[in-house]
Formats: C-alpha cells, structure tokens, sequence
C-alpha cells in the first residue's frame, strides 16, 4: 500500500523559515506534491517534483529525494496568512493522488 | 473562471434518506475525483475517475457510489447515509491522468455534510 508521514503541527514565527518534511511509502513513484488549506477552504496546489532536486516557487519551495522516499517543503519569510495546513501527496502505481495527515502550520507575531 | 463546482455546499440530513452531492468542472478535465476529510485523518480518497464511464475505488468507498455519465459531472451518491459519513467533501479534478499534469489537482470548495 501507500502512506505519508508528515508532522502534525509546527510553529513558527514570522520573518522565520520553516521545513515541513514528508516519508513516503508507495508501490511505483510518479511525484510528489504539496498543497495548501486554509481552514474551511479548499486544498491549492502549491509545488510538484517529479525528479529528484529542489524546486522553487517564490518564498515556497520543495525538494525531494527519491532514494530515500523522502521530501520537503521550505516555507520562507514567513507571514501571517502563511497559517494553514499543508498536505504532501504522491503518486503511486495507478493514478490516484494520495495525500498525507497534514501538517499545521501557526505563524505568530 | 475555470472551476469545480460542488452542490450543495452544506447539508443536514438524516440516516437513510438518498442524497447526492454533484460536482462539476469546466476545464476540461480527465481526471475527477472524491475525497472526504475529518479531523486528524487528511483527505481520504473515496472514488475516482479517469474518463468518461470508468471509475474506480479509492481508499474509503464503503457506502458512496459515483458515476462519470459525462466529462464534466461526477456526482456523489449516497444510497443510504449514516452518521459516520459525516464530513466534509471535496471534489477534484486535473487535467491528465499521467505526467506531472496528473499531479496538479484543483479542488471545489467543500460539501459539508451532517447525518443525523
């Protein structure tokens, strides 16, 4: 089968930089990604890696490593409105997006 | 505006009486999806689809059914709703079923539904 493990909850403060890492377990591999949700809103698409190596997105970005089923997601300058869950998913054998627990992430002045 | 569409947004029902929460995309989308999320447990998938007449179960399906009778409209079914399928509902939809594209899901807004 396929899971994540994700922290449950992480502080921070703003202006600081926080990584929210992700383990994964899944039959084939065909990407990770990483979402946003506000609470009551609806998950947004933050980052994907298909390939080993870091991409960058803004203040947002994600890494991973496929030898070691293990990725990351680097918020910087963090803000306010950076509060909310954050999820990592992946792709495994098959076509369905598996998400993890989420994590979340409370920004204090 | 490209978007996912879900109906109703809130629901209060009680056990048994049929419901059907719709969902639909504009975009074009392959791929169509249900997930239900409560407290500490994520977004589980129940159903999904790849295309037009082919579904297929996803981690958490006992007690829904779906459809994909058309591209754009993947409804919900609860046959017969009991109290531990309350929860909150999204649906989602992505452009393909394969490359990075199949990564990238865009989410309505949530169904938030009550069984009494």
């Amino acid at each position: 089968g396929q899971s994540l493990e994700q922290p449950s909850e992480v502080t921070a403060v703003e202006g600081a930089i926080v990584q929210i890492n992700c383990t994964y377990q899944t039959s084939g591999f065909y990407g990770l990604s990483w979402y946003q949700q506000h609470d009551g809103g609806a998950p947004t698409f933050l980052s994907y890696n298909g390939l080993d190596g870091l991409e960058e997105t803004g203040r947002f970005s994600s890494f991973l490593s496929r030898s070691d089923s293990y990725g990351y997601l680097l918020l910087q300058e963090l803000q306010m409105k950076d509060s909310a869950s954050y999820f990592c998913a992946v792709r495994g054998a098959g076509t369905a997006l598996i998400f993890g627990k989420g994590t979340t992430l409370s920004v204090s002045s | 505006e490209a978007q996912v569409t879900q109906n109703p947004r809130y629901l209060i029902t009680v056990t048994g009486k049929k419901l059907t929460v719709t969902c639909s995309q504009n975009m074009n989308h392959e791929y169509m999806s249900w997930y239900r999320q409560d407290p500490g447990l994520g977004l589980r998938q129940i159903y999904y689809s790849m295309n037009v007449e082919v579904t297929d179960k996803g981690d958490v399906p006992e007690g829904y059914k779906v459809s994909r009778k058309e591209k754009r409209n993947f409804p919900l079914i609860l046959e017969s709703p009991s109290p531990n399928q309350t929860s909150l509902y999204f649906c989602a939809s992505s452009l393909s079923i394969g490359g990075a594209g199949a990564n990238v899901l865009t989410f309505g807004a949530g169904s938030r539904l009550t069984v009494l």
